[in-house]
């Protein structure tokens, strides 16, 4: 089992609808959160970080959190072209010290026009 | 401020020769990071330094060497380059805590013949 998972997509949305993008994680002892976006050709940068169960918003991004389930989601309403790219969830791992993410595979978001 | 920067942006390397791509941040960032993005498997950490003088091993080590002398540079050396090294390497700092993001360098683009 991959420590960090995403489905590869692509998930497809039309403008204006709601993404969903989802991660599981496989170390219950996760505290540490993040959601990045790439663009193609582009470094990752940070979109969300979530530390707390429940969710937390910023502006059309929400992320969610369930530790429980070891669950976390992105949502972005009213999608838009620019949104098009692909998102990573990382997941701080405790086992090996050190401050290091565990990154999933990425799922690319395609907004259609 | 410029971040992160990484040199060079791409580079194609005979197999067998020796490379060092640089890497240097100007945030006074305590831990740095070193990963290649391959398609299909996503980001995966080489090596990390949570403080200068120090360094760790990541996922993937093997044919890489880092140092870390000072603060803002973390160079990453391949010794004897191989095919299977062609890859997108990014470089990535943090202040070190598990909360903090991590802020992603351009990239480098290598090509091992």
């Amino acid at each position: 089992q991959k420590e960090v998972e995403q489905n590869s997509g692509p998930l497809s949305v039309p403008e204006g609808a709601i993404a969903s993008l989802n991660c599981t994680y496989s170390d219950r002892g996760s505290q540490s959160f993040f959601w990045y976006r790439q663009y193609s050709g582009k470094s990752p940068e940070l979109i969300m970080s979530i530390y707390s169960n429940g969710d937390k918003e910023d502006g059309r991004f929400t992320a969610q959190l369930n530790k429980a389930s070891q669950y976390v989601s992105l949502l972005i309403r009213d999608s838009q072209p620019s949104d098009s790219a692909t998102y990573l969830c990382a997941v701080h791992i405790l086992t090996g010290g050190g401050n290091k993410l565990t990154f999933g595979t990425g799922t690319q978001l395609k907004v259609e026009l | 401020i410029a971040g992160i920067t990484q040199a060079p942006t791409s580079q194609i390397l005979a197999a067998g020769r020796r490379m060092t791509l640089r890497c240097t941040q100007d945030m006074r960032h305590n831990a740095m990071y070193w990963y290649r993005q391959d398609l299909g498997l996503g980001l995966r950490l080489i090596h990390y330094s949570n403080t200068a003088g120090t360094t760790g091993k990541g996922e993937v080590p093997d044919g890489y060497s880092v140092s870390r002398a000072n603060t803002d540079d973390f160079p990453l050396t391949l010794a004897s380059a191989v095919p299977s090294q062609t890859s997108v390497y990014f470089c990535a700092s943090s202040d070190g805590d598990p909360r903090d993001t991590q802020y992603f360098g351009p990239g480098t683009r290598l090509t091992v013949l």
